[in-house]
C-alpha cells in the first residue's frame, strides 16, 4: 500500500515561515489534498489539488507538488495556526485513501 | 454549507457491533457529486479511511482492506442520513470516528466536511 511520509513536529515563531513536507513515492502524479486538525476538533481541508485554496482559508497557507514532495506552507505564522496538519492522497493501485502520519506544528 | 451531525454510543463491548450515524444538512445522501466516508482515529492508526457510499443512478460501496468483512456503510434517503457498523469489535478498534463529505472537481477526492467526531471505546 501506499505510504505517505511527513516529520513529526515543526517548530516556529510567530510572523515567520512554516513549511511541511509530505514525501510519497512519484507523489508528483498525484493530487495532494492537506488538513488542519486542532485538538479536539474534527480536520479541516486547507489545500486541495496542490494549491487550491477553499473559500475561508487564509492566503497564508499554500501548497506545492512539483515532485518528489508535496509541500503545504503557512507564512506569517498566527498563534492560532498551531495545531496538527496532515496530508492525504488517493492510492489507485489500492482504491484507498491514505494519509500522511501528522505533522505538529508549534508556534514558539 | 453543509453540516455533519454524528450520533452513537461511546462505548461497546468486544465482539458486538458498533455503530455510528451521521445526520446530513445542506447536501443530499444521494447526491451524485459527493461520496459519504467514514474515517477513524486513533494514537496507533493515525487518520484511517475506512471507507465510502455514493449514488451514482445506483448505490455503490467500499471499504478499507483492514475493515473489508466487518464493516457495512449504508445510507436512508428518508432521513438523508449515513450509518456505518462494524461488527466482531476488539480493542483495537477503539478510535473517533468520523463521518465526511468527498467531493471532486477534478481529479481525486477531498474531503471537505466533516462531522464533529464520535469517541468509540470498545472494552474488553
Amino acid at each position: 500500500s501506499y505510504v505517505l511520509t511527513q516529520p513529526p513536529s515543526v517548530s516556529v515563531a510567530p510572523g515567520k515561515t512554516a513549511t511541511i513536507t509530505c514525501g510519497g513515492n512519484n507523489i508528483g502524479s498525484k493530487n495532494v489534498h492537506w488538513y488542519q486538525q486542532k485538538p479536539g476538533q474534527a480536520p479541516v481541508l486547507v489545500i486541495y489539488y496542490d494549491t487550491d485554496r477553499p473559500s475561508g482559508i487564509p492566503e497564508r497557507f499554500s501548497g506545492s507538488n512539483p515532485g518528489n514532495t508535496a509541500t503545504l506552507t503557512i507564512s506569517r505564522v498566527e498563534a492560532g495556526d498551531e495545531a496538527d496538519y496532515y496530508c492525504q492522497v488517493w492510492d489507485s493501485s489500492s482504491d484507498h485513501y491514505v494519509f500522511g502520519p501528522g505533522t505538529k506544528v508549534t508556534v514558539l | 454549507q453543509v453540516q455533519l451531525q454524528q450520533s452513537g454510543p461511546g462505548l461497546v463491548k468486544a465482539s458486538q457491533t458498533l455503530s455510528v450515524t451521521c445526520a446530513i444538512s445542506g447536501d443530499t445522501v444521494s447526491s451524485n457529486t459527493a461520496s459519504w466516508t467514514w474515517i477513524r482515529q486513533s494514537p496507533s492508526r493515525g487518520l484511517e479511511w475506512l471507507g465510502r457510499t455514493y449514488y451514482r443512478s445506483q448505490w455503490f460501496s467500499e471499504s478499507a482492506v483492514s475493515v473489508r468483512g466487518r464493516l457495512t456503510i449504508s445510507a436512508d434517503t428518508s432521513k438523508n442520513l449515513v450509518s456505518l457498523q462494524l461488527t466482531s469489535v476488539t480493542p483495537d478498534d477503539t478510535a473517533i470516528y468520523f463521518c465526511a463529505r468527498a467531493k471532486a472537481r477534478r481529479g481525486t477526492y477531498y474531503f471537505d466536511s466533516w462531522g464533529q467526531g464520535t469517541l468509540v471505546t470498545v472494552s474488553s
